[in-house]
């Protein structure tokens, strides 16, 4: 089972700042198995990133993933209002497929 | 755009049996490949419970063991999720959820507004 382990669990930050998010795999996952979801209160989850560093269509060029190997990112630069959220990300493997890591959340400093 | 509609009851009583469908609208699902369902207890973050083909074949979460069925009926454009024996530890939000297209990735890029389930006598 791959695990993935996210800090911070939460951030404190401004509008305008950026956000460092870090995803981290208890084994080598390839890249195009990582994902990144957001999920504001009360809705569903959004795909954000897939393939580590893909956006998905719709998401503003602030969001940026990257990483490989155990070791993956998500940044988000110049903050809006809108982005204060939960953050998840996803990884597909063996068994069970999907694993989520168990979230980072972006809030208000 | 596909769009993804869960129902089923809010509340069961702690032994029975959960059944949920995701109605599919705006494509057919046999345009797609996969579909999933994931889990949120209240408060807590997202677990993938199991995932069904277009054409039937399925995939489940361990963790449910034998207690999970999923399905496809193509005529109705739906799919859906039973899970037997269940308990207060089954008190979710539950998802329904699209695999993304794009070949060699792996991701979910539709998603339904999500149904909560209450288990509980």
């Amino acid at each position: 089972e791959i695990v993935l382990t996210q800090s911070p669990g939460t951030l404190s930050l401004s509008p305008g700042e950026r956000a460092t998010l870090s995803c981290r795999a208890s084994q080598s996952l390839p890249s195009n198995f990582l994902a990144w979801y957001q999920q504001r209160p009360g809705q569903a989850p959004r795909l954000l990133i897939y393939g580590a560093s893909s956006r998905a269509t719709g998401i503003p060029d602030r969001f940026v993933g990257s990483g490989s190997g155990t070791d993956f990112t998500l940044t988000i630069n110049r903050l809006e209002p809108e982005d204060f959220a939960v953050y998840y990300c996803q990884g597909y493997g063996d068994s069970p497929r999907y694993t989520f890591g168990q979230g980072t959340k972006l809030e208000f400093k | 755009q596909v769009q993804l509609q869960e129902s089923g009851p809010g509340l069961i009583k702690p032994s029975g049996t959960l059944s949920l469908t995701c109605a599919v609208s705006g494509g057919s699902i046999s345009s797609f490949r996969w579909w999933s369902w994931v889990r949120q207890p209240p408060g807590k973050g997202l677990e993938w419970i199991g995932e069904v083909f277009q054409g039937g074949d399925v995939n489940y979460n361990p963790s449910l063991g034998s207690r999970l069925t999923l399905s496809v009926d193509r005529s109705k454009n739906q799919f859906s999720l039973i899970l037997t024996s269940v308990t207060a530890a089954d008190t979710a939000m539950y998802y329904c959820a699209k695999h993304m297209t794009v070949s060699g990735t792996r991701g979910f890029d539709s998603w339904g507004q999500g149904t909560l389930v209450t288990v509980s006598s």
